[in-house]
């Protein structure tokens, strides 16, 4: 079952604008992760909030989480054509099993 | 330091035909995922290991998939036989540690399966 639910499921956006991404997941969490996927490659980890923390900056990126609505945001800053790509939200809920929502298919156009 | 490894990239088979993959996961790396990645979905987890014992294959379709981790390091995963919708990326990543601590997982480029 997959736990994470990204919204929206597509976003095409210009270059220079910023991309929000949002996640909702059902139980208690010992954290969530943030991944990044091209088409046809493996994904890649972008960031990582603990269930005790709110915010996380990494570069461009800013992930806020909320346990008490149960959901987290990404925001991508000032996006390139090269942040092209599906975003995916991972929950651990224990057993570090990642458990992964559909994704958000980013198109950031030039 | 080197990624995980998977192989091989492609593969197509006929239906009712058996396939494996293999991964070498990170060396040093406990925790070992396969995927199933079915186009526009998100990834499925099919089999979790902690070292060579398995954690989690509750989503694995035990009928005809099956998979090993010898040793605690590479680690196959057969499907026999196969079906149409088994179609899909299959994809490995390692962690360096499990249990809610809460790392980062390293995924390898995927094995893509076409049954027809």
């Amino acid at each position: 079952s997959q736990q994470g639910e990204e919204d929206p499921q597509a976003l095409s956006i210009q270059e220079g604008e910023n991309a929000t991404m949002n996640c909702s997941y059902k139980t208690s969490i010992n954290n969530l992760q943030w991944y990044r996927q091209n088409s046809g490659r493996g994904l890649v980890h972008l960031i990582l909030i603990r269930s005790n923390e709110r915010e996380k900056h990494s570069g461009r990126l800013r992930v806020t989480l909320d346990t008490s609505k149960k959901s987290s945001s990404l925001l991508i800053t000032a996006s390139r054509a090269a942040d092209t790509a599906s975003y995916f939200c991972a929950t651990d809920a224990g057993y570090s099993t990642l458990t992964f929502g559909k994704g958000t298919m980013l198109l950031v156009s030039p | 330091e080197a990624g995980v490894a998977q192989s091989p990239r492609y593969k197509i088979i006929e239906k009712r035909q058996s396939v494996a993959f293999w991964c070498n996961p990170i060396s040093g790396h406990a925790t070992l995922y396969w995927y199933q990645q079915i186009l526009g979905q998100g990834p499925k987890l099919l089999i979790q290991f902690q070292n060579n014992g398995v954690v989690d294959d509750s989503q694995l379709p035990k009928d005809r998939f099956s998979a090993e981790r010898l040793k605690g390091v590479d680690s196959t995963l057969k499907i026999q036989p196969a079906k149409l919708e088994d179609s899909a990326v299959y994809l490995c990543a390692s962690s360096l540690v499990a249990g809610g601590l809460g790392t980062e997982a390293f995924f390898g480029q995927g094995t893509r399966l076409t049954v027809v």
